[in-house]
């Protein structure tokens, strides 16, 4: 089975504070997504880094892949309230049978002060 | 706007019962997966279908079974609730290839 470690579990923070949320396995992923959930909704969709090293931005987020395709990492610049929510990274298993299945991190939960 | 569709945001089931959590998606995706969500653990994959009739178990099958009778709609079943069975149950699809797009999630309390 593989697993993900994703840390800090919790993230307190004010307003345009900066921070890195860190997803780390001992497997090697054939691509590494992050999600976003907010409260009684399901997660979301922000980006899926698929080559080793490669860095993606979304406005004020950067993603990064792991040269060894096995740890990622999200940076937040200048976090805002509305950055607020849980961060889910999620890994999916290369094998060729794995039908996209995902095996997800604990979850970081941050807040973001006024 | 794709959508998965999940037919409950919030039950209330006794111990003992049989439970129907229903998924329904509009965007023709072949892969349907059900988890569930608890504090401090995560998303569990419970099962999954990559197609039509097709279902594998995922890492926490037991106590659940799934059917998937068309494309569009997979279904979780609790055989027999019990109370350790509580969370919250969030259904996906994805296209192959793609990402995951999530339902909004079904509350389960089994008392």
């Amino acid at each position: 089975t593989q697993l993900l470690e994703q840390s800090p579990q919790f993230l307190s923070i004010q307003e345009g504070e900066n921070l890195t949320v860190y997803c780390n396995s001992s497997s090697v992923f054939s691509s590494l997504q992050w999600y976003r959930q907010e409260p009684g909704e399901g997660p979301v969709l922000l980006v899926t880094v698929v080559t080793g090293g490669e860095v993606k931005k979304l406005k004020r987020l950067t993603f990064q892949f792991g040269d060894a395709r096995k740890d990622s990492s999200l940076h937040i610049t200048a976090a805002q309230p509305g950055d607020t929510g849980l961060y889910l990274c999620a890994g999916a298993g290369a094998g060729g049978t794995s039908y996209g299945k995902l095996t997800f991190g604990q979850g970081t939960i941050l807040t973001v002060h006024p | 706007d794709v959508k998965v569709t999940q037919s409950s945001r919030y039950l209330v089931k006794r111990t003992g019962e049989k439970v129907f959590l229903e998924c329904v998606q509009d965007m023709d995706h072949e892969n349907m997966f059900w988890y569930r969500q608890d504090p401090g653990l995560g998303l569990r994959l419970i099962y999954f279908s990559y197609d039509v009739k097709m279902k594998e178990k995922g890492d926490i099958p037991e106590g659940y079974s799934v059917s998937r009778e068309k494309k569009e709609r997979f279904s979780l079943i609790l055989e027999s609730a019990s109370t350790n069975q509580t969370s919250m149950y969030l259904c996906a699809s994805r296209r192959t290839g793609g990402g995951y797009t999530f339902g909004s999630g079904t509350r389960l309390t089994v008392v």
